[in-house]
């Protein structure tokens, strides 16, 4: 069955020091992974995707993720955070079921930026 | 850049009334989505709608929901009569193709309170 962990709920950085997100999946095929992240009272809006290409993702606004098979991993990473980056992140896979698709979220990483 | 819109933003309800929630996806989008979030829970698909037809539900779906594309912009979700348990946020998502490495568009949410 298909799964989706962010393993923190909440992750405090201070400003230009890195962060990471972690997610872990399962998966029963090849499965599409997202970084979605959401601001407050606007929209998820996609960071980055991986589809079986490269498994380093490169993604908007310095953020990138690397699918790792052998861990079941996805994190999401970027080297030095800045203060616009608070804000809920979301690990999404996307995983092919009989006759379709099926899109799981994650619980949802919330992120603190401290000056 | 085109953006998915929702409204209202918040509607607050009593149990037992009706309510539709609106969406004007990406305007050459075809398929459509529905997504809804307890308060600390996770994002829950609920159902995808294309060629004006319900293409896929989940177990949450029931003979309460129901979605419509009344004209070629607004995608409605409506709940008959609604449940203390409706009470949540609604999320709307379109993409142009309905592949599982397809990139879902959101809209900024509906807050949903049921009295």
């Amino acid at each position: 069955a298909q799964s989706v962990t962010q393993l923190d709920s909440h992750v405090s950085v201070s400003e230009g020091t890195p962060v990471l997100l972690r997610c872990n999946y399962s998966s029963s095929y090849s499965p599409s992974l997202f970084w979605y992240v959401q601001h407050p009272n606007k929209g998820l809006q996609l960071l980055l995707k991986y589809t079986s290409a490269a498994t380093l993702v490169k993604g908007i606004n310095g953020f990138e993720a690397e699918f790792k098979k052998s861990e079941t991993s996805f994190h999401l990473t970027k080297p030095s955070a800045h203060m616009s980056d608070a804000a809920e992140y979301f690990c999404v896979v996307s995983d092919l079921v009989t006759g379709g698709f099926k899109t799981i979220f994650g619980a949802g990483t919330r992120l603190f930026v401290k000056a | 850049e085109p953006e998915v819109t929702q409204t209202p933003s918040h509607q607050v309800t009593q149990m037992g009334q009706e309510v539709i929630l609106r969406c004007v996806p990406i305007s050459n989008h075809l398929y459509f989505y529905w997504y809804r979030q307890i308060l600390g829970q996770k994002v829950e698909f609920l159902v995808s709608f294309y060629n004006n037809e319900i293409s896929e539900k989940s177990e949450i779906f029931d003979d309460q929901f129901s979605v419509e594309r009344p004209d070629g912009s607004n995608f409605t979700l409506k709940i008959r009569s609604t449940k203390l348990e409706d009470s949540a946020m609604y999320f709307c998502a379109s993409t142009l193709a309905g592949e599982q490495s397809e990139t879902q568009y959101f809209g900024p949410g509906t807050r949903l309170l049921v009295l």
